[in-house]
């Protein structure tokens, strides 16, 4: 089955404390995954994906296809990085694909 | 700025009430989509389009139709609103990949409908 895991519906962590957000997947091709966020009064957006090897606003987040994760981090945490997080798959047949979104993680970072 | 449009922004209607959203985007995006979002359950694709002649269900999309009248416009319907169709409903738009059918390309989103059924 395709799916999606995000464990956390809310992680609360002080500003300057490191901050992971965990994301599991479970799919049987090759995964490619991303992280959108939705920051207060503000639209959904991309955040980063895994084929970019990207850091995005101090976030970074690895592909471990041996333990099916793609955990969210950042070394050093900011008050404008609270948001809600969703972690996203790609899936794919023969002729289109699609994403399937997490359950979200409403990231909370405190002064 | 290219947009992603819905409308209405807030309803509120009865069960058993016909509702329809709508989505248009200045885009240029061949892709459009439909998704709820509720409370820890995240989003969930209803529809979506690659073009015009080329509609989709998503993993729930038991109750609800959509129409794509035109590239830029995607409605989705909501024949006889129930209570647990209550929820925040986004469309969102993409290109269409341009190296093979499944590349995917960036989503963006409109700002959301929420939807009250009483």
């Amino acid at each position: 089955a395709q799916r999606v895991t995000q464990p956390e519906k809310l992680l609360s962590v002080f500003k300057g404390a490191p901050v992971e957000l965990k994301c599991n997947y479970s799919y049987s091709g090759s995964p490619e995954l991303f992280w959108y966020v939705q920051y207060s009064r503000q639209r959904l957006q991309l955040l980063l994906r895994h084929i970019s090897r990207e850091s995005i606003k101090g976030f970074t987040a690895d592909l471990n296809k041996g333990e099916t994760s793609f955990h969210l981090k950042k070394p050093f945490a900011q008050e404008e990085d609270s948001a809600m997080y969703y972690c996203a798959l790609k899936v794919a047949n023969s002729s289109a694909s699609k994403i399937i979104f997490g359950s979200g993680t409403r990231l909370s970072i405190r002064p | 700025d290219a947009d992603v449009t819905q409308t209405p922004r807030n309803r509120i209607t009865k069960t058993g009430k016909r509702i329809m959203l709508e989505c248009s985007q200045t885009k240029g995006h061949d892709r459009m989509y439909w998704y709820r979002q509720d409370p820890g359950l995240g989003l969930r694709l209803i529809y979506y389009s690659f073009d015009v002649k080329d509609i989709n269900k998503g993993e729930i999309s038991d109750g609800y139709s959509v129409s794509r009248q035109a590239q830029a416009k995607f409605s989705l319907s909501l024949e006889s609103a129930i209570p647990n169709q209550t929820a925040l409903y986004f469309c969102a738009t993409s290109e269409k990949g341009w190296t093979t059918p499944l590349s995917y390309n960036e989503q963006f989103f409109g700002p959301g409908t929420r939807l009250t059924v009483l």
